[in-house]
């Protein structure tokens, strides 16, 4: 069975400090990849995919098949970003169904 | 364009009731997700519906249950509630099957049984 991993639940830095949210996936197909972020009082929306390769709101992410992860990145932290990420698996030519990790809470102090 | 939107946004019910929570997919989009998100837990996958069709549904008792509309919104039915359904619950929408189309979610409702 597929399965995504957010092995931390919580990350605190500071404004400016560069951020990696890890995301760990297992699977032995070809995976489709997504950041969801949910700031505060809003909806879960989606951030980026890896099939895109786009950075959005300074964020990439790189899907790595070798080490099966898709970790977060944005070289300097804003305090805007404090949000709870959420890295979604989705297993292509399966069962269409999108897995959620447990999700990371980023925290980034002034 | 009009986002998901979910009824109610907050729902009492007592231990052994049942639950109705609805969910309104943006226009055009055929496929419904429901999630449950408990505290700590995540978000747990519960069903899957497209065309009118119960494609999937994951590891929850059959209490837990749905249907889709010819209009494509959906509703989830929880029977004979326990207080650990205590929840978020979160519908979102896609235009189909698979990750070149997006999850678009509402904002849930609130379930709370006691």
């Amino acid at each position: 069975a597929q399965r995504v991993t957010q092995p931390e639940k919580l990350l605190s830095v500071f404004k400016g400090a560069p951020v990696e949210l890890k995301c760990n996936y297992s699977y032995s197909g070809s995976p489709e990849l997504f950041w969801y972020v949910q700031y505060s009082r809003q909806r879960l929306q989606l951030l980026l995919r890896h099939i895109s390769r786009e950075s959005i709101k300074g964020f990439t992410a790189d899907l790595n098949k070798g080490e099966t992860s898709f970790h977060l990145k944005k070289p300097f932290a804003q305090e805007e970003d404090s949000a709870m990420y959420y890295c979604v698996f989705w297993a292509s030519g399966g069962s269409y169904i999108p897995t959620f990790g447990r999700g990371t809470s980023l925290i980034v102090h002034p | 364009e009009a986002g998901v939107t979910q009824s109610p946004t907050h729902l009492i019910k007592t231990r052994g009731q049942q639950a109705t929570l609805r969910c309104s997919p943006i226009s055009g989009h055929t496929s419904v997700y429901w999630y449950q998100q408990a505290l700590g837990l995540g978000l747990q996958f519960l069903l899957w519906y497209d065309e009118g069709e119960e494609r999937n549904r994951g590891n929850f008792p059959p209490r837990f249950s749905g249907r889709q509309f010819p209009n494509y919104s959906s509703e989830l039915n929880v029977n004979a509630l326990e207080l650990e359904d205590s929840a978020l619950y979160l519908c979102a929408s896609s235009l189909g099957q698979g990750g070149n189309s997006p999850l678009h979610f509402g904002n849930g409702t609130r379930l709370t049984v006691t």
